[in-house]
């Protein structure tokens, strides 16, 4: 079964704390994995993907084939990175887009 | 100035009624999709097109409906047989390749 997993629906930091946003998937084939944010008000909007293996906002993410996990991660929160944000999946060749719940990042002063 | 445009922003009709939401794009994309937002269940695909004339179920079809007669439009109808339509509805597209997918502002839609 093709699944996303993100299995906290909140998680709560201080700022300047580290920060790791769990994402597991199911998928058979190559899966393209990547981070969406929404922000307070605003659309949905493309955080990173694994194929550009960049670092957006310092945010990072790594693929792990073997652990069949996408998590993100910043080393330092600020409070203008809490938003909801949403791990998704799409197959190689394919166009559909799966995603996960969802996590609810609150970043406190 | 390109991007996708869901319109009206909410929406509220009595139950029993069919609605149609409106997503247009301007960016040339091949795909569209209509995702339902709810929370604590994340983003669910409803229906998604990959050429003009041509449309997929997702996993969450039943009650909706759509149709793909230009490349540019994408509506998205919920039908009385929709048990429980109030919710958030977002319009995304993407080209083909390893683009990622685009997503307008979104329609809320109530239903009384």
């Amino acid at each position: 079964a093709q699944r996303v997993t993100q299995p906290e629906k909140l998680l709560s930091v201080f700022k300047g704390a580290p920060v790791e946003l769990k994402c597991n998937y199911s998928y058979s084939g190559s899966p393209e994995l990547f981070w969406y944010v929404q922000y307070s008000r605003q659309r949905l909007q493309l955080l990173l993907r694994h194929i550009s293996r960049e670092s957006i906002k310092g945010f990072t993410a790594d693929l792990n084939k073997g652990e069949t996990s996408f998590h993100l991660k910043k080393p330092f929160a600020q409070e203008e990175d809490s938003a909801m944000y949403y791990c998704a999946l799409r197959g190689v060749g394919t166009y559909k887009y799966i995603f996960g719940t969802g996590t609810r990042l609150k970043v406190l002063a | 100035d390109g991007g996708i445009t869901q319109s009206p922003k909410y929406l509220f009709r009595k139950e029993g009624q069919n609605v149609t939401l409106s997503c247009e794009q301007n960016l040339n994309h091949d795909a569209m999709y209509w995702y339902r937002q709810d929370p604590g269940q994340g983003l669910r695909l409803i229906y998604y097109s990959q050429i003009v004339n041509d449309f997929q179920k997702g996993d969450i079809a039943e009650g909706y409906s759509v149709s793909r007669e230009k490349k540019e439009s994408f509506p998205l109808t919920v039908t009385s047989a929709q048990k429980n339509p109030t919710a958030f509805y977002l319009c995304a597209s993407s080209t083909g390749g390893r683009a990622e997918a685009f997503f307008g502002q979104g329609t809320r839609l109530t239903v009384v």
